[in-house]
């Protein structure tokens, strides 16, 4: 089956700091990724979704100044959280979709902690 | 917002036994689709389901979708300890872009 994967699978960092987080489809190439943010004992939220090679469209209440998305080629799409505050400390999950595909394949996640 | 609303929010039942989890929507929709999730990890695509079908099966899984009533189950039989997780239903909205709308969840504890 498809593979993503993210890195770092845990981050801590300082109160201010930015935090980018990678997320590879390794064996399919992913014209669509999307990424999500994950709370304790809840569900997933999508926080934006992000084509190669263009702007990323981000959910409402989502601060795209904040939430840094890029989306470089067909393999790669970073996240960056600039100036991380405590309240962002969460659960940060990637998907990947293949051109023309149903099917979403997560990675393992990211968990952030900002102290 | 929230399309998906799954019930119950936690299940315990013996291993062996059957689970049943429900999960409704709102809105019309393309696909829909359950997810596991192990504490802390990624998660794993189970099954998906079109609009247009009304029972789909992959090995221990039943999954039954209710256009009408704008509902889905997921069925586990002869559940095991490893079956333990987290269930999560997810809707893809017509004209949305395959964008994943995730439901709340519930809980399984599968006991030895």
């Amino acid at each position: 089956g498809a593979v993503v994967s993210q890195h770092p699978s845990r981050v801590i960092c300082k109160s201010g700091t930015s935090v980018k987080i990678e997320c590879r489809s390794l064996d399919f190439q992913a014209t669509t990724m999307f990424w999500y943010r994950q709370f304790p004992k809840q569900s997933l939220m999508l926080m934006a979704t992000s084509n190669e090679g263009s702007k990323a469209t981000y959910e409402q209440g989502v601060e795209k100044d904040k939430f840094l998305i890029n989306h470089a080629s067909l393999t790669l799409s970073t996240l960056t959280v600039t100036s991380a505050h405590p309240e962002d400390s969460s659960f940060y999950i990637c998907s990947a979709e293949a051109l023309g595909q149903e099917t979403q394949y997560f990675g393992p996640g990211t968990r952030l902690l900002v102290l | 917002s929230q399309q998906g609303e799954e019930d119950p929010q936690a299940l315990s039942i013996q291993e062996g036994e059957n689970a049943t989890m429900n999960c409704s929507y709102k809105t019309s929709i393309n696909n829909l689709q359950w997810y596991r999730q192990n504490s802390g990890r990624g998660l794993v695509h189970l099954i998906l389901i079109r609009s247009n079908e009304r029972e789909k099966h992959s090995g221990r899984l039943r999954v039954t979708l209710d256009t009408s009533k704008k509902s889905s189950s997921l069925l586990i039989t002869a559940s095991r300890a490893a079956d333990t997780a987290s269930y999560f239903c997810a809707t893809v909205v017509r004209g949305s872009n395959y964008k994943l709308t995730f439901g709340k969840g519930t809980l399984l504890t599968v006991n030895p």
